[in-house]
């Protein structure tokens, strides 16, 4: 069984500052994780992959997530918020098998304030 | 690369009729689509796999009678919702798994009203 929380409904930030959205991760074998992002009345935007690579991913507009295997974590940072950022973010897990499912976190709506 | 399409992007119907959503992926080969319904300010709900060739896998809970899939071809998955009524009012999702980046992508969705 697979599983994700993330932590935090609502992230309000102030332009320029430090964006830190949690998301843990629960899986009986090693994991895919994925951040993805949605903006109102549009389907989701692909962020970044962990695919047991490199741990620290590197994604789109300048966001990046960690892997942690002792944490079972995958929190999505990026140094500096832009108002563009302002959207709901989703973070979710495929254990893999046959059926490639992903599980998403409830997501987590980021506002930035000016 | 990866774009994923639906069509239409917003359908207002008659209680009664039956809506037909299509879900196309334009630069790549999907053999596995899936459906996701989402509820205002909710997140994803996975309503069925759709393999191109073979039945759909339907979660459960989720009407199969009611929700008709079909995986014709390796771009192209429709889901039919039948005799719609008011409480399938929603934002309809699909997504296309590609094979070779291991990563499902999305396409931009499918409000559906029904009055």
């Amino acid at each position: 069984a697979q599983s994700v929380t993330q932590l935090g409904s609502h992230v309000s930030v102030s332009e320029g500052a430090l964006v830190l959205l949690r998301c843990n991760y629960s899986s009986s074998v090693p994991p895919y994780l994925f951040w993805y992002v949605q903006y109102p009345n549009q389907g989701l935007q692909l962020l970044l992959k962990y695919t047991s690579a490199a741990t620290l991913v590197k994604g789109i507009n300048g966001f990046e997530a960690e892997f942690k295997k002792s944490e079972t974590s995958f929190h999505l940072t990026k140094p500096s918020a832009h108002m563009s950022d302002a959207a709901e973010y989703f973070c979710a897990v495929n254990s893999g098998g046959s059926n490639y499912k992903l599980t998403f976190g409830k997501g987590t709506l980021l506002t930035v304030n000016p | 690369g990866a774009v994923v399409s639906q069509h239409p992007s917003w359908v207002i119907c008659k209680s009664g009729t039956s809506v037909k959503i299509e879900c196309r992926s334009l630069d790549f080969q999907a053999t596995t689509m899936f459906w996701y319904r989402q509820f205002p300010k909710q997140s994803l709900m996975l309503m069925a796999t759709s393999n191109e060739g073979s039945k759909a896998t339907y979660e459960q809970g989720v009407e199969k009678d009611k929700f008709l899939i079909n995986h014709a071809s390796l771009t192209l998955s429709t889901l039919t919702v039948t005799s719609a009524h008011p409480e399938d009012s929603s934002f309809y999702i699909c997504s296309a798994r590609s094979v070779i980046q291991e990563t499902q992508y999305f396409g931009p969705g499918t409000r559906l009203l029904v009055l």
